[in-house]
């Protein structure tokens, strides 16, 4: 159970264009979506902390009319990567916490990643 | 400041015991979790203690002192696939996970 999926896993675009990562939790209702960036060999970044329904909390330093969160079911949280750059490229994973019902309420189960690399 | 610390590298051979230690200095504790990572994936849960004392579950345990700020991942029997990074992350006033920047564990045969 637990399972949280991730599109899509790997893409690849041009310098200026946007892209779409979509964040899904399958068998249970995330109450709240957390969004990190891990660039090689460091530690997790959260980038935003989402709840359904509501605007998303960004973290200091993240520009969230670069970075577009959407959070419009219990069940799928969006980040849009506007007008990519090539620093832009780095590994985004999103999680989903259910606030209730798990072993632990605050524990996050993560997606899969995806890998954005902007040429 | 919130910090986490914990080792960058560690090394281990197949079949033996390594012990992962983490100290926190956060704005309040609700609780520290590992997670583990194999590279080019997402973490995956391992253990939440939020109590003073050792955890077990199977060949992994982890342990908490919470008047010390400090934690460890005790990880016996080791396998090959126990290759990965361990992540430290302490639960803070906000129920917001604060990241270490893991430990890179390589297991030798």
């Amino acid at each position: 159970g637990a399972v949280v999926s991730q599109h899509p896993s790997r893409v690849i675009c041009k310098s200026g264009t946007s892209v779409k990562i979509e964040c899904r939790s399958l068998d249970f209702q995330a109450t709240t979506m957390f969004w990190y960036r891990q660039f090689p060999k460091q530690s997790l970044m959260l980038m935003a902390t989402s709840n359904e329904g509501s605007k998303a909390t960004y973290e200091q330093g993240v520009e969230k009319d670069k970075f577009l969160i959407n959070h419009a079911s219990l069940t799928l949280s969006t980040l849009t990567v506007t007008s990519a750059h090539p620093e832009d490229s780095s590994f985004y994973i999103c999680s989903a916490s259910s606030g209730s019902g798990r072993a632990f309420p605050y524990e996050q189960y993560f997606g899969p990643g995806t890998r954005l690399t902007v040429t | 400041g919130q910090n986490i610390d914990q080792p960058t590298e560690m090394t281990a051979t197949e079949g033996a015991i390594v012990q992962i230690n983490c100290t926190y200095q956060t704005s309040g504790f609700n609780g520290l979790f590992w997670y583990q990572q194999h590279a080019g994936e997402a973490p995956t849960f391992l253990s939440y203690n939020v109590l003073d004392g050792l955890e077990e579950k199977g060949r992994f345990s982890s342990f908490l002192s919470r008047s010390k700020g400090y934690s460890y991942l005790l990880l016996k029997e080791l396998q090959m696939k126990d290759s990965a990074s361990y992540l430290c992350a302490s639960l803070d006033s906000n129920y917001q996970l604060i990241w270490g920047a893991g430990t890179k564990l390589i297991i030798k045969p």
